[in-house]
This record gives C-alpha cells, sequence and structure tokens, in this order.
C-alpha cells in the first residue's frame, strides 16, 4: 500500500522558516515526483512545486521562487519542504502528493500556523 | 501562468440530481486537466485524470470531459456522500487549481 506520512504541525514566528517532511511507503520513490501543495483556511487549493527525486529537478509556483526549497533523500525516500521568511499569510495545511502530473496519492497534511 | 475558471463556485442539488461543473483554461491544455473531490479536514481525492479517465475504485456517477480550454465534470446522480468541494487541477507545465465547487445537497 501506497502511504505519504507527514511531520507534525509547527508554530512559527513571522520572519522564521519551516522544514515539512514526507515520508513515501509502498513504491519506489524515484520514480515518482512529489509535488506540494498548500491551502489557507477557508480557501483552496495552491501549488507550491514538485520535484523529481530521480535527478532533482524542480519547478516552482513564480510565487514561491526563491522562498522556497525543495529537497529529497532517495536513500530514506523522504521529501522536504522548506519555506523561509514567514508571514501570517504562510498560515495553512501543506499537503505533500506523489506525482507531478496527477496526484493519487497525499499526505495527510501539515498545519503551519505563523504567529507572533 | 496558465489561469483555471472554474464554475459554478457553490451549488445545491437534491439526491440524484445531475451535477455539472465546469472548468475554462486560460490557455490550451490538450487535455492536461484532473478532477478533485475534498471533503473538510481531509486531503483531495483524485476523481478524474487526463480529463476523462476514472480513477480506481471511484464510481461511474463521476465523469469528466473536455479538451483544449474547455472541460466539465459530471456527477450523474448526486448521492449524500457527494457533498464536498470540487477542484479542478492543469499541469501542462506547473499546475493550477480551480477555484474549487461547494455542492452542498438541497
Amino acid at each position: 500500500q501506497i502511504h505519504l506520512v507527514q511531520s507534525g504541525g509547527e508554530v512559527k514566528k513571522p520572519g522564521a522558516s519551516v522544514k515539512v517532511s514526507c515520508k513515501a511507503t509502498g513504491y519506489t520513490f524515484p520514480n515518482f515526483g512529489i509535488s506540494w501543495v498548500r491551502q489557507a483556511p477557508g480557501q483552496g487549493l495552491e501549488w507550491m512545486g514538485w520535484i523529481t527525486p530521480y535527478n532533482g529537478n524542480t519547478n516552482f509556483a513564480q510565487k514561491f521562487q526563491g522562498r522556497v526549497t525543495l529537497t529529497t533523500d532517495t536513500s530514506t525516500s523522504m521529501a522536504y519542504m522548506e519555506l523561509r521568511s514567514l508571514t501570517s499569510d504562510d498560515t495553512a495545511v501543506y499537503y505533500c502528493a506523489r506525482g507531478v502530473g496527477e496526484a493519487a496519492y497525499w499526505g495527510q497534511g501539515t498545519l503551519v500556523t505563523v504567529s507572533s | 501562468d496558465i489561469q483555471m475558471t472554474q464554475s459554478p463556485s457553490s451549488l445545491s442539488a437534491s439526491v440524484g440530481d445531475r451535477v455539472t461543473i465546469t472548468c475554462q483554461a486560460s490557455q490550451d491544455i490538450v487535455n492536461y486537466l484532473n478532477w478533485y473531490q475534498q471533503k473538510p479536514g481531509k486531503a483531495p481525492k483524485l476523481l478524474i485524470y487526463d480529463a476523462s479517465n476514472l480513477e480506481k475504485g471511484v464510481p461511474s456517477r463521476f465523469s469528466g470531459s473536455g479538451s483544449g480550454t474547455d472541460f466539465t465534470f459530471t456527477i450523474s446522480s448526486l448521492q449524500p456522500d457527494d457533498i464536498a468541494t470540487y477542484y479542478c487541477q492543469q499541469y501542462e507545465n506547473t499546475w493550477t487549481f480551480g477555484q474549487g465547487t461547494k455542492v452542498e445537497i438541497k
């Protein structure tokens, strides 16, 4: 069975950084990209970017260029999303999902709260 | 960036009704279009991929059609379990989601 399990919720102060992890199991990790999507409270889905683990290629939404870093560790089947210079507008549930086209498998979501 | 215009933003229908949601892309995305269902507090669930292909295990009352810039998602007979928000998503290059359609029971 394929699962994506994310790290727990975080509370951060404005200006800080957050790193969310996503552990993939049940499939050959390098063979599928990992996408990151966030959802602010009561709002819609917003794509942040994706990474292909086998070569480390990335693609980002223009809005997040320069502020987000996506990495993977193929030895542990882990994906990471780091977002810097946090503001209250970054308060959201962050999801990882398998794939760079359709995403049939999603993590459970990680709530990141940015508050002073 | 490709923009996705999804409508309506919400709808209310009776059990058994046919429900239709549309998504329009700002440029040709061929068939690089997926549909998701999201229930409160849950991750999105893939229902339709590549515009018209039903994901495994998804009931056949869900369907999708379209190509190029205009796409349609249909629930042929609305069921109580279908109460959710539905999103279209293009992946022609980057990803863009539609604004979402909240479906309620009348």
